[in-house]
Protein backbone atom coordinates (compact mmCIF):
# COMPACT_ATOMS: atom_id res chain seq x y z
CA UNK A 1 0.00 0.00 0.00
CA UNK A 2 1.25 3.43 -0.96
CA UNK A 3 2.28 5.70 1.41
CA UNK A 4 0.19 8.55 0.39
CA UNK A 5 -3.09 7.95 -1.10
CA UNK A 6 -4.69 10.60 -3.62
CA UNK A 7 -8.23 11.09 -4.99
CA UNK A 8 -10.19 10.81 -6.62
CA UNK A 9 -7.67 9.21 -9.63
CA UNK A 10 -9.35 11.56 -11.98
CA UNK A 11 -11.64 14.85 -11.74
CA UNK A 12 -13.46 16.90 -14.67
CA UNK A 13 -15.28 20.48 -13.77
CA UNK A 14 -16.32 22.91 -15.89
CA UNK A 15 -14.33 25.94 -16.34
CA UNK A 16 -14.76 28.93 -13.75
CA UNK A 17 -15.66 25.52 -11.03
CA UNK A 18 -14.20 24.68 -7.89
CA UNK A 19 -11.95 21.45 -7.87
CA UNK A 20 -11.12 19.69 -4.68
CA UNK A 21 -8.23 17.15 -4.32
CA UNK A 22 -7.63 15.06 -1.92
CA UNK A 23 -4.18 13.69 -0.05
CA UNK A 24 -4.32 10.76 2.76
CA UNK A 25 -0.90 9.64 4.68
CA UNK A 26 -0.97 6.24 6.23
CA UNK A 27 2.46 6.69 8.11
CA UNK A 28 1.98 9.53 10.96
CA UNK A 29 5.42 10.34 10.81
CA UNK A 30 4.92 12.60 7.82
CA UNK A 31 4.37 16.23 9.21
CA UNK A 32 5.48 18.44 5.57
CA UNK A 33 3.50 18.29 2.81
CA UNK A 34 3.49 19.68 -1.00
CA UNK A 35 1.51 19.66 -3.94
CA UNK A 36 3.48 19.47 -7.43
CA UNK A 37 1.83 19.72 -10.67
CA UNK A 38 2.66 18.28 -14.13
CA UNK A 39 1.35 19.44 -17.50
CA UNK A 40 1.34 17.01 -20.06
CA UNK A 41 5.18 16.53 -21.41
CA UNK A 42 6.63 18.22 -18.91
CA UNK A 43 8.71 17.49 -15.11
CA UNK A 44 6.32 18.40 -12.00
CA UNK A 45 6.85 21.48 -10.72
CA UNK A 46 6.16 22.72 -6.98
CA UNK A 47 2.77 24.44 -6.43
CA UNK A 48 3.02 25.33 -2.79
CA UNK A 49 3.95 23.48 0.59
CA UNK A 50 1.68 23.44 3.72
CA UNK A 51 3.50 22.57 7.49
CA UNK A 52 0.84 23.62 10.04
CA UNK A 53 -2.86 22.94 10.28
CA UNK A 54 -5.03 24.81 8.81
CA UNK A 55 -5.41 26.53 5.49
CA UNK A 56 -2.72 28.05 3.20
CA UNK A 57 -3.93 30.19 0.30
CA UNK A 58 -2.54 31.26 -2.51
CA UNK A 59 -4.08 33.14 -5.56
CA UNK A 60 -6.54 30.53 -6.29
CA UNK A 61 -5.08 27.82 -4.69
CA UNK A 62 -5.54 27.11 -0.70
CA UNK A 63 -4.06 23.81 0.79
CA UNK A 64 -5.59 22.51 3.95
CA UNK A 65 -4.20 20.35 6.51
CA UNK A 66 -5.13 18.40 9.23
CA UNK A 67 -2.33 16.35 10.73
CA UNK A 68 -4.29 14.30 13.22
CA UNK A 69 -6.39 12.84 10.23
CA UNK A 70 -3.47 12.86 8.24
CA UNK A 71 -5.12 15.06 5.49
CA UNK A 72 -4.42 17.02 3.27
CA UNK A 73 -5.98 18.99 0.83
CA UNK A 74 -6.10 21.12 -2.48
CA UNK A 75 -8.90 23.74 -3.72
CA UNK A 76 -8.41 25.71 -6.94
CA UNK A 77 -11.37 28.10 -6.89
CA UNK A 78 -12.27 29.72 -10.40
CA UNK A 79 -10.76 26.81 -12.49
CA UNK A 80 -8.93 27.15 -15.66
CA UNK A 81 -8.28 24.95 -19.18
CA UNK A 82 -4.78 25.82 -17.94
CA UNK A 83 -4.97 23.94 -14.84
CA UNK A 84 -5.53 20.76 -15.93
CA UNK A 85 -2.98 18.80 -15.52
CA UNK A 86 -1.80 15.84 -13.07
CA UNK A 87 -1.04 16.98 -9.75
CA UNK A 88 1.08 15.12 -6.70
CA UNK A 89 0.50 15.41 -3.02
CA UNK A 90 4.17 14.72 -1.49
CA UNK A 91 5.22 13.98 1.70
CA UNK A 92 8.09 14.23 4.05
CA UNK A 93 8.79 12.90 7.61
CA UNK A 94 10.67 16.27 8.77
CA UNK A 95 11.84 19.15 6.95
CA UNK A 96 15.89 17.87 7.57
CA UNK A 97 17.71 18.58 4.36
CA UNK A 98 18.14 14.88 4.16
CA UNK A 99 14.80 13.93 4.61
CA UNK A 100 13.17 12.01 1.40
CA UNK A 101 10.16 13.19 -0.48
CA UNK A 102 7.36 10.77 -1.36
CA UNK A 103 4.66 11.33 -3.83
CA UNK A 104 0.97 9.86 -4.16
CA UNK A 105 -0.15 8.57 -7.50
CA UNK A 106 -1.34 11.41 -8.72
CA UNK A 107 -5.07 12.68 -9.63
CA UNK A 108 -5.36 13.95 -13.03
CA UNK A 109 -7.62 17.27 -13.53
CA UNK A 110 -9.34 18.11 -16.60
CA UNK A 111 -11.22 21.54 -16.93
CA UNK A 112 -13.87 21.58 -19.14
CA UNK A 113 -13.99 24.93 -21.11
CA UNK B 1 14.15 29.35 -12.10
CA UNK B 2 16.31 26.11 -11.08
CA UNK B 3 17.42 24.27 -14.59
CA UNK B 4 17.54 20.68 -14.64
CA UNK B 5 18.09 19.02 -18.44
CA UNK B 6 18.16 15.58 -19.04
CA UNK B 7 19.17 13.87 -22.10
CA UNK B 8 18.39 11.57 -23.75
CA UNK B 9 14.54 12.86 -23.70
CA UNK B 10 13.72 9.49 -25.56
CA UNK B 11 15.65 5.99 -25.92
CA UNK B 12 14.50 2.72 -27.50
CA UNK B 13 16.81 0.19 -25.54
CA UNK B 14 16.71 -3.75 -26.12
CA UNK B 15 16.58 -6.16 -23.02
CA UNK B 16 20.04 -7.00 -22.22
CA UNK B 17 21.52 -3.85 -23.13
CA UNK B 18 22.88 -1.05 -21.09
CA UNK B 19 21.38 2.53 -20.94
CA UNK B 20 22.84 5.36 -19.55
CA UNK B 21 20.31 8.43 -18.62
CA UNK B 22 22.23 11.99 -17.75
CA UNK B 23 21.40 14.93 -15.81
CA UNK B 24 22.76 18.39 -15.97
CA UNK B 25 21.56 21.07 -13.32
CA UNK B 26 23.38 24.60 -13.23
CA UNK B 27 21.90 25.81 -9.90
CA UNK B 28 24.80 24.66 -7.39
CA UNK B 29 22.40 22.28 -6.12
CA UNK B 30 23.58 19.70 -3.30
CA UNK B 31 20.84 16.74 -3.69
CA UNK B 32 19.86 15.37 -6.99
CA UNK B 33 17.69 12.52 -7.14
CA UNK B 34 16.16 9.89 -10.22
CA UNK B 35 13.12 9.21 -9.86
CA UNK B 36 10.72 7.01 -12.46
CA UNK B 37 6.85 7.74 -13.02
CA UNK B 38 4.20 4.94 -13.94
CA UNK B 39 0.81 5.17 -14.50
CA UNK B 40 -0.78 4.56 -10.75
CA UNK B 41 2.48 4.82 -9.18
CA UNK B 42 3.59 8.50 -9.25
CA UNK B 43 6.76 9.50 -8.67
CA UNK B 44 8.87 6.66 -6.73
CA UNK B 45 12.75 7.12 -5.72
CA UNK B 46 15.65 5.06 -7.07
CA UNK B 47 18.73 6.78 -5.93
CA UNK B 48 19.62 10.44 -4.94
CA UNK B 49 23.22 12.46 -3.81
CA UNK B 50 23.76 14.96 -1.51
CA UNK B 51 27.49 15.31 -2.72
CA UNK B 52 29.50 14.62 -5.65
CA UNK B 53 30.80 11.07 -5.27
CA UNK B 54 28.53 9.49 -3.09
CA UNK B 55 25.02 8.19 -3.92
CA UNK B 56 22.39 6.63 -2.36
CA UNK B 57 19.70 4.11 -2.59
CA UNK B 58 15.77 5.08 -3.20
CA UNK B 59 13.08 3.40 -2.58
CA UNK B 60 13.07 1.21 -5.64
CA UNK B 61 16.84 1.09 -6.24
CA UNK B 62 17.43 -2.78 -7.34
CA UNK B 63 18.00 -2.99 -11.45
CA UNK B 64 19.85 0.31 -11.17
CA UNK B 65 23.22 1.88 -10.47
CA UNK B 66 24.07 5.81 -10.37
CA UNK B 67 26.77 7.98 -10.75
CA UNK B 68 27.56 11.48 -9.43
CA UNK B 69 30.79 13.16 -10.95
CA UNK B 70 30.65 16.20 -10.35
CA UNK B 71 28.05 19.03 -8.30
CA UNK B 72 26.22 19.21 -11.72
CA UNK B 73 25.80 16.07 -12.96
CA UNK B 74 23.66 12.62 -12.10
CA UNK B 75 23.31 9.53 -14.29
CA UNK B 76 21.62 6.68 -14.21
CA UNK B 77 22.49 3.23 -15.33
CA UNK B 78 20.68 0.21 -16.06
CA UNK B 79 23.56 -2.19 -16.62
CA UNK B 80 20.95 -4.80 -17.93
CA UNK B 81 17.73 -3.43 -19.40
CA UNK B 82 14.28 -5.18 -19.05
CA UNK B 83 11.10 -4.70 -19.97
CA UNK B 84 9.81 -3.60 -16.76
CA UNK B 85 12.07 -0.99 -16.55
CA UNK B 86 10.08 0.47 -19.41
CA UNK B 87 8.87 4.07 -17.88
CA UNK B 88 9.69 8.17 -17.42
CA UNK B 89 12.61 8.97 -15.53
CA UNK B 90 12.77 12.48 -14.10
CA UNK B 91 15.91 13.65 -12.95
CA UNK B 92 15.50 16.80 -10.34
CA UNK B 93 17.37 18.91 -7.90
CA UNK B 94 16.78 20.91 -4.64
CA UNK B 95 18.99 23.28 -2.47
CA UNK B 96 18.81 21.70 0.97
CA UNK B 97 19.29 24.08 3.17
CA UNK B 98 16.15 26.49 4.63
CA UNK B 99 12.02 25.82 3.62
CA UNK B 100 13.04 27.23 0.30
CA UNK B 101 15.90 24.82 -0.66
CA UNK B 102 13.08 21.90 0.29
CA UNK B 103 11.70 22.24 -3.11
CA UNK B 104 12.51 20.14 -6.01
CA UNK B 105 12.79 21.19 -9.20
CA UNK B 106 12.53 18.92 -12.21
CA UNK B 107 13.63 17.77 -15.87
CA UNK B 108 11.86 17.71 -18.10
CA UNK B 109 11.84 13.62 -18.45
CA UNK B 110 13.44 10.91 -20.29
CA UNK B 111 11.17 8.55 -22.10
CA UNK B 112 12.51 4.66 -22.37
CA UNK B 113 11.08 1.90 -23.89
CA UNK B 114 12.39 -1.30 -23.81
CA UNK B 115 11.98 -3.68 -26.22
Amino acid sequence: QQKVQQSPESLSVPEGGMASLNCTSSDRNFQYFWWYRQHSGEGPKALMSIFSDGDKKEGRFTAHLNKASLHVSLHIRDSQPSDSALYFCAARVNNNAGAKLTFGGGTRLTVRP
Amino acid sequence: EAAVTQSPRSKVAVTGGKVTLSCHQTNNHDYMYWYRQDTGHGLRLIHYSYVADSTEKGDIPDGYKASRPSQENFSLILELASLSQTAVYFCASREGTGNSGNTLYFGEGSRLIVV
